[in-house]
């Protein structure tokens, strides 16, 4: 079974710093993908960045980029410059490649203090 | 160019009613995605369909729980005789096809509260 685990519920950045989510996942597979979701307030879900497994370089979005470590089975995401905008809850997700239901972890509140 | 649809926003049962939840997938989107948040939780999956057919149903509930994509209208999960445990936001995705490239786009859920 494919597990997505985020270790750290909160987490607190100050205004134009960064700040790095972690993120682990389980998995026997070979072809997969990972997500991050940002869920503000709003409660909508909203892609922030995307990795394919079968890729080495790390997927980067503007201020926000990842560390896919595929042998540590780790996906953390920074997120540079950080704004009060930025404020939200932050889910880790896979998905395999062959399947297209996705798996998230539990998710990690981001507070950003001005 | 109207994304994921879901209807009613929030919704009120009492213990035992039926719930209907509503998505209208993005045009020319033929999956369909049901997802369960409870609270402080991530999202779990619950069913897969595509038109006419449920593909994979593994995270939804045997008992009480279906779900529907008919060749018209919006995809339906409904939950009978609803229990205070299913009080969650409920959140459909579509996408065009499967793939990476198939993105799933997200609803802005139903928040389902049970008396």
């Amino acid at each position: 079974a494919q597990t997505v685990t985020q270790s750290q519920p909160e987490m607190s950045v100050q205004e134009a710093e960064t700040v790095t989510l972690s993120c682990t996942y389980d998995t026997s597979e070979s072809d997969y993908y990972l997500f991050w979701y940002k869920q503000p307030p709003s409660r909508q879900m909203i892609l922030v960045i995307r990795q394919e497994a079968y890729k080495q370089q790390n997927a980067t979005e503007n201020r926000f980029s990842v560390n896919f470590q595929k042998a540590a089975k780790s996906f953390s995401l920074k997120i540079s410059d950080s704004q009060l905008g930025d404020a939200a809850m932050y889910f880790c997700a896979y998905r395999r490649g062959n399947n297209n239901d996705m798996r998230f972890g539990a998710g990690t509140r981001l507070t950003v203090k001005p | 160019n109207a994304g994921v649809m879901q209807n009613p926003r929030h919704l009120v049962r009492r213990r035992g009613q039926e719930a209907r939840l509503r998505c209208s997938p993005m045009k020319g989107h033929s999956h369909v995605y049901w997802y369960r948040q409870l609270p402080e939780e991530g999202l779990k999956f619950m069913v897969y369909l595509q038109k006419e057919n449920i593909i994979d149903e593994s995270g939804m509930p045997k008992e009480r729980f279906s779900a529907e994509f008919p060749k018209e209208g919006p995809s339906i999960l409904r939950i009978q005789q609803v229990v205070r445990g299913d009080s969650a936001a409920y959140f459909c995705a579509s996408s065009r096809g499967t793939g990476l490239d198939n993105e799933q786009f997200f609803g802005p859920g139903t928040r389902l509260t049970v008396l």
